[in-house]
């Protein structure tokens, strides 16, 4: 079963306003990290937050992580055209001593100018 | 650029065509993966490999093998594929197996007539 599931799985704002995408996930975790994709490309990692951390901050990208819910949230502020592309989310999981991410389907962002 | 580069950047080939993707990272990193991207589904992990040795094989049918000659190299190769196997296939490392940041090649979008 899949383990980050991103809400909502699309978003469309004006250039200048707050992006917020979401992330559930089912099963305990060491961190969570979030990724970005532009159409057809690969993956940018954006930030990683641990699972004994709350909050983390990097530009303007502020990720939350509510350990007890299961959830994770990104909040993008003063979005800019350039921020249009897809955003997902990646949970670890062990197998062993052997680690995987699994991600979810991502939500797409559209930021218009 | 993300230090992962994947060869060639397109390909169409039949269903009876044999062909190899190639991955190269310039990272020193010593675990790899070879991730499928459809549309509308998750990206699922394939194969993972950890200094060298398959430490993951996400149940992938034959037509499909990769190969790790080294850490900074990864080849997926193809067979005899069906038009389901079209999608982007995105190589990715990582430091090593253990949850960490993963740097995402480009992609390969793969088209199977």
């Amino acid at each position: 079963s899949q383990q980050g599931e991103e809400d909502p799985q699309a978003l469309s704002i004006q250039e200048g306003e707050n992006a917020t995408m979401n992330c559930s996930y089912k099963t305990s975790i060491n961190n969570l990290q979030w990724y970005r994709q532009n159409s057809g490309r690969g993956l940018v990692h954006l930030i990683l937050i641990r699972s004994n951390e709350r909050e983390k901050h990097s530009g303007r990208l502020r990720v939350t992580l509510d350990t007890s819910k299961k959830s994770s949230s990104l909040l993008i502020t003063a979005s800019r055209a350039a921020d249009t592309a897809s955003y997902f989310c990646a949970t670890d999981s062990s197998g062993g001593s052997n680690y995987k991410l699994t991600f979810g389907k991502g939500t797409l962002l559209t930021v218009n100018p | 650029e993300t230090g992962v580069t994947q060869t060639p950047r397109h390909l169409v080939m039949g269903m009876t065509n044999k062909k190899s993707l190639k991955c190269e990272q310039h990272l020193g990193h010593n675990a790899m993966y070879w991730y499928k991207q459809s549309a509308k589904k998750p990206l699922e992990l394939m194969f993972v490999y950890n200094f060298k040795e398959q430490t993951e094989n996400n149940s992938v049918p034959s037509r499909f093998s990769p190969e790790c000659p080294n850490s900074s190299h990864l080849f997926l190769h193809l067979h005899t594929l069906q038009p389901e196997d079209s999608a982007l296939y995105l190589c990715a490392s990582s430091h090593t197996q253990r949850g960490e940041t993963q740097y995402f090649g480009p992609g390969t979008r793969l088209l199977v007539l």
